[in-house]
């Protein structure tokens, strides 16, 4: 079936240092969210992204759409304890009498101070 | 605004019983979801509305499972009997009008079926 498959799945890094996370797809996807968890929370939206080869950024958040639109990623740059938790990508497609939604299982972050 | 409310936040049952988990979205949303998150299989959509009708209930796991949103403000999943590997945070999610729109979540409730 559909899926999104993200890499890696746990990350541990020192505080300082840049982190990556990738989330790929077998088909060609209209548009690719990212949410992120901290432990114990509720996943939170951060970003969408439509367009191909699309870069947004968000303070150290950067996020890019492949040419292809078949991957995405999300690059954190400068680590801070604030970024721990686990993001996830996600296919989201709802309307009339179907949908298509699809979220990978997650690269759980770690940061050392 | 109030985000997506759901209760309870903690629920520790005996197996065999009725579960009743709630939810009320953001007002405004017209999408629902119910979504239960456990670390072998991650997050897992159940089953959504659009404008109260069910429109992809095919996460259910099995009978037991049941869903309904009688009103725009308000939804519930139950569980009848629950049975230990029920045990997961069951979300509740809202979204707005349009085929892609953010999805908002719940705190959560967490179950624990002894």
């Amino acid at each position: 079936g559909q899926q999104v498959m993200q890499i890696p799945q746990y990350q541990h890094v020192q505080e300082g240092e840049d982190f990556t996370t990738y989330c790929n797809s077998s088909t060609t996807l209209s548009n690719i969210q990212w949410y992120k968890q901290r432990p114990g929370g509720h996943p939170v939206f951060l970003i969408q992204l439509v367009k191909s080869g699309e870069v947004k950024k968000q303070k150290r958040l950067t996020f890019q759409f492949g040419e292809a639109k078949k991957n995405s990623s999300l690059h954190i740059t400068a680590t801070q304890t604030t970024d721990v938790g686990t993001y996830f990508c996600a296919r989201l497609y709802y309307g009339g009498s179907q949908g298509n939604l699809i979220f990978g299982k997650g690269t759980k972050l770690s940061v050392k101070p | 605004d109030a985000g997506v409310i759901q209760s309870p936040r903690h629920e520790v049952t005996e197996m065999g019983q009725e579960v009743t988990l709630r939810c009320k979205p953001i007002s405004g949303h017209d999408y629902l979801f119910w979504y239960r998150q456990t670390m072998m299989r991650g997050l897992e959509l159940l089953i959504y509305f659009n404008n109260n009708v069910p429109i992809d209930d095919s996460g259910m796991p099995e009978d037991r499972f049941s869903a309904k949103m009688p009103n725009a403000s308000f939804s519930t999943l139950k569980i009848q009997p629950s049975e230990p590997r029920d045990s997961a945070v069951y979300f509740c999610a809202s979204a707005g009008e349009g085929s892609n729109q953010p999805q908002h979540f719940g705190d959560g409730t967490r179950l624990s079926i002894l």
